[in-house]
């Protein structure tokens, strides 16, 4: 079966760096995606890494290594408003998205 | 504002019910989607629509039944549901199924809970 994992919570501290990993099994490959969700409000699109390597945007960063099924997102210089649920999903071989639970991240002061 | 308007935000309906929740993209695009979030769950893809024909149909019950008048408009009709059909629902569209990078703009979603 197809599968994406990503940690459940994560915790960090205002200013900080964090990094979400995700790992995935998938029938076939045609990108990843990183998507930031606040409570109550609509998934928005942060990232899309399709070879190998990192991606940067502004504090946020998207790693990709195809061969060992694994992405990571870094966000750096943490803000109170980076609290977020942040989904992972790859596309397959059919194009379709498959989608991780997400990670809660919590930022303190 | 992601240029992908869900309505209603909240509803509420008893299980004999029926009812209907709208999704409107102004963005020009040609795919839009119908997925269920659940607490702690991944997203679950329920429809797809490509062109105004659906593409996609992942065993949804029949109690859910999409309708794609347009390629700007979704709507999902709801009758006699169960408790568990309680979530999140979001609408999707991207310009395209595939190609190259093709992120789906997400509306707000629709909180549903059936009583």
């Amino acid at each position: 079966g197809q599968n994406i994992d990503q940690p459940t919570e994560m915790t960090a501290t205002e200013g900080a760096i964090v990094q979400i990993n995700c790992t995935y099994q998938t029938s076939g490959f045609n990108g990843l995606f990183w998507y930031q969700q606040h409570a109550g409000e609509a998934p928005t699109f942060l990232s899309y890494n399709v070879l190998d390597g990192l991606e940067e945007k502004g504090r946020f960063s998207s790693f990709l290594s195809r061969s060992k099924g694994y992405s990571y997102l870094l966000l750096k210089e943490l803000q109170m408003k980076d609290s977020a649920s942040y989904l992972c999903a790859v596309r397959d071989s059919n194009y379709q998205l498959i989608w991780g639970a997400g990670t809660k991240l919590i930022i303190k002061p | 504002e992601t240029g992908v308007t869900q309505t209603p935000r909240h509803l509420v309906m008893g299980m004999t019910n029926k009812k209907s929740l709208k999704c409107e993209q102004h963005l020009g695009h040609n795919a839009m989607y119908w997925y269920k979030q659940s607490a702690k769950k991944p997203l679950e893809l329920m429809f797809v629509y490509n062109f105004k024909e659906q593409t996609e149909n992942n065993s949804v019950p029949s109690r859910f039944s999409p309708e794609c008048p347009n390629s700007s408009h979704l709507f999902l009709h709801l009758h006699t549901l169960q408790p568990e059909d309680s979530a999140l629902y979001l609408c999707a569209s991207s310009q395209d199924l595939g190609g190259e990078s093709t992120e789906a703009f997400f509306g707000q979603g629709t909180r549903l809970t059936v009583v």
